[in-house]
C-alpha cells in the first residue's frame, strides 16, 4: 500500500548546523508530498509541498525537492535555529477525482536544536 | 485569521465510557477529517465529510461513529472507550469546494487530548 518511510529521531544539532531529514514513499500512483511541522503542545502546520517531479517546496528557509526517481522528498535546512525544535512530518497525497484527499504520515522526526 | 477549533481539548474517560469530540472548521471549508494521533506515532486517517456526507473512511473503529452538520462542524462520537483509545484526535478542515485535480491544503486544529483510564 501506498506509505512513507522518514528518519528516526531524535535528531539533535546545534544552533546554525545543518539539517537533512530523510523521506521517502511508496505510491499507487502519482503522489503530492508535503511536510508538516507539530510544535509542542500544538496541531501539525503545513511547512512546504511539491506536486510534481522536480519540484521544490520551499519555506522558512526549509527545503524539499520531489524526487521520482528515488521516491524521495528530503528536507533540508542551511542552518537551524532553536526555535525549529518541533516534530516534523513527511507526508503524501493520492489526488483522485472524489471528495477528498486523506494525509499519509511517516512517523515523525523529532528535530531538537541545542543553543 | 480564523483557525479549527476543536473542543475539549483535553478530555479523560473511563473505559467503557463514551466521548464526543467536536470541531469547528475554517468558515466556508466544507471538508472535515479526523485523524488519530497515538503515543508516539503518526497521524492516522479516520474519517472524512463533504457537504454533510461521508467522503471517506479509513481505519475508524467500529465502535466510532461521526457526522458533519448543516453548520459544518463535525463531533466524532466514540463508544466503549478502551485504553488503546488514548490518543490526540485532530480535526482538518479544506475548501471550499471540491479537490478534483489539485490539492486543497488541509488546516489543522490544535488536537482533543483523550486519556482513557
Amino acid at each position: 500500500g501506498d506509505s512513507v518511510t522518514q528518519m528516526e529521531g531524535p535528531v539533535t544539532l546545534s544552533e546554525e548546523a545543518f539539517l537533512t531529514i530523510n523521506c521517502t514513499y511508496t505510491a499507487t500512483g502519482y503522489p503530492s508530498l508535503f511536510w508538516y511541522v507539530q510544535y509542542p503542545g500544538e496541531g501539525l502546520q503545513l511547512l512546504l509541498k511539491a506536486t510534481k517531479a522536480d519540484d521544490k517546496g520551499s519555506n522558512k528557509g526549509f527545503e524539499a525537492t520531489y524526487r521520482k526517481e528515488t521516491t524521495s522528498f528530503h528536507l533540508e535546512k542551511g542552518s537551524v535555529q532553536v526555535s525549529d525544535s518541533a516534530v516534523y512530518f513527511c507526508a503524501l497525497i493520492l489526488l483522485y477525482g472524489g471528495a477528498t484527499n486523506k494525509l499519509i504520515f511517516g512517523t515523525g522526526t523529532l528535530l531538537a536544536v541545542q543553543p | 485569521a480564523a483557525g479549527v477549533i476543536q473542543s475539549p481539548r483535553h478530555l479523560i474517560k473511563e473505559k467503557r465510557e463514551t466521548a464526543t469530540l467536536k470541531c469547528y472548521p475554517i468558515p466556508r471549508h466544507d471538508t472535515v477529517y479526523w485523524y488519530q494521533q497515538g503515543p508516539g506515532q503518526d497521524p492516522q486517517f479516520l474519517i472524512s465529510f463533504y457537504e454533510k456526507m461521508q467522503s471517506d473512511k479509513g481505519s475508524i473503529p467500529d465502535r466510532f461513529s461521526a457526522q458533519q452538520f448543516s453548520d459544518y462542524h463535525s463531533e466524532l462520537n466514540m463508544s466503549s472507550l478502551e485504553l488503546g483509545d488514548s490518543a490526540l484526535y485532530f480535526c482538518a478542515s479544506s475548501g471550499p469546494g471540491l479537490a478534483t485535480s489539485s490539492y486543497n491544503e488541509q488546516f489543522f486544529g490544535p488536537g482533543t487530548r483523550l486519556t482513557v483510564l
